[in-house]
């Protein structure tokens, strides 16, 4: 089956630096996305992945690691607004897009 | 600015009654529409991938008679809930491809159905 996992909840204070991981397992793989959903809201498009290596966008990156099912987006310079969930997903073989369950990050002053 | 409007963005109606939900990709057209429920704290559940001109395609456990889906323009596709019971209370998101299909999905903003 397809699967992808990410922490269920991370905790970080403002102004530091997070790293939220993600692992998949899917029949074939056509890139890798990653959004920012505040409670209540839809999710909006952060990164998207399909080489292997870190893409930079501002405070936001995101790396990818084909040979072993793993990116992860890397947060820096904290504030109280990224608190979120973060989901993370991957588009198969079918250009399927399958959804992990999402981390939620709590910023703390 | 948003490139995908959905319409309306919440709703409260008695249980029963069918609530009929828009979305609209605003400055390009989408052959292609996607429709998710959440619930409370839960992932993203696709229901259903909406096609121009032809029938949806429904994932399993997802009623096509209970959620209608019709996407009869490039730029509209719009999903009814017949007969809605409190069970059907949740978050109702669209989707769509601004481009091919390794795009990424640009969502409008939900509707949030309240059955009472």
């Amino acid at each position: 089956g397809q699967n992808i996992d990410q922490p269920t909840e991370m905790t970080a204070t403002e102004g530091a630096i997070v790293q939220i991981n993600c692992t998949y397992q899917t029949s074939g793989f056509n890139g890798l996305f990653w959004y920012q959903q505040h409670a209540g809201e839809a999710p909006t498009f952060l990164s998207y992945n399909v080489l292997d290596g870190l893409e930079e966008k501002g405070r936001f990156s995101s790396f990818l690691s084909r040979s072993k099912g793993y990116s992860y987006l890397l947060l820096k310079e904290l504030q109280m607004k990224d608190s979120a969930s973060y989901l993370c997903a991957v588009l198969d073989s079918n250009y399927q897009l399958i959804w992990g369950a999402g981390t939620k990050l709590i910023i703390k002053p | 600015g948003a490139v995908v409007s959905q319409h309306p963005s919440r709703v409260i109606c008695k249980s029963g009654t069918s609530v009929k939900i828009e979305c609209r990709s605003l400055d390009f057209q989408a052959t292609t529409m996607f429709w998710y429920r959440q619930f409370p704290k839960q992932s993203l559940m696709l229901m259903a991938t909406s096609n121009e001109g032809s029938k949806a395609t429904y994932e399993q456990g997802v009623e096509k008679d209970k959620f209608l889906i019709n996407h009869a323009s490039l730029t509209l596709s719009t999903l009814t809930v017949t007969s809605a019971h409190p069970e059907d209370s949740s978050f109702y998101i669209c989707s769509a491809n601004r481009g091919t299909e390794n795009q990424p999905q640009h969502f409008g903003d939900g509707t949030r159905l309240s059955i009472l």
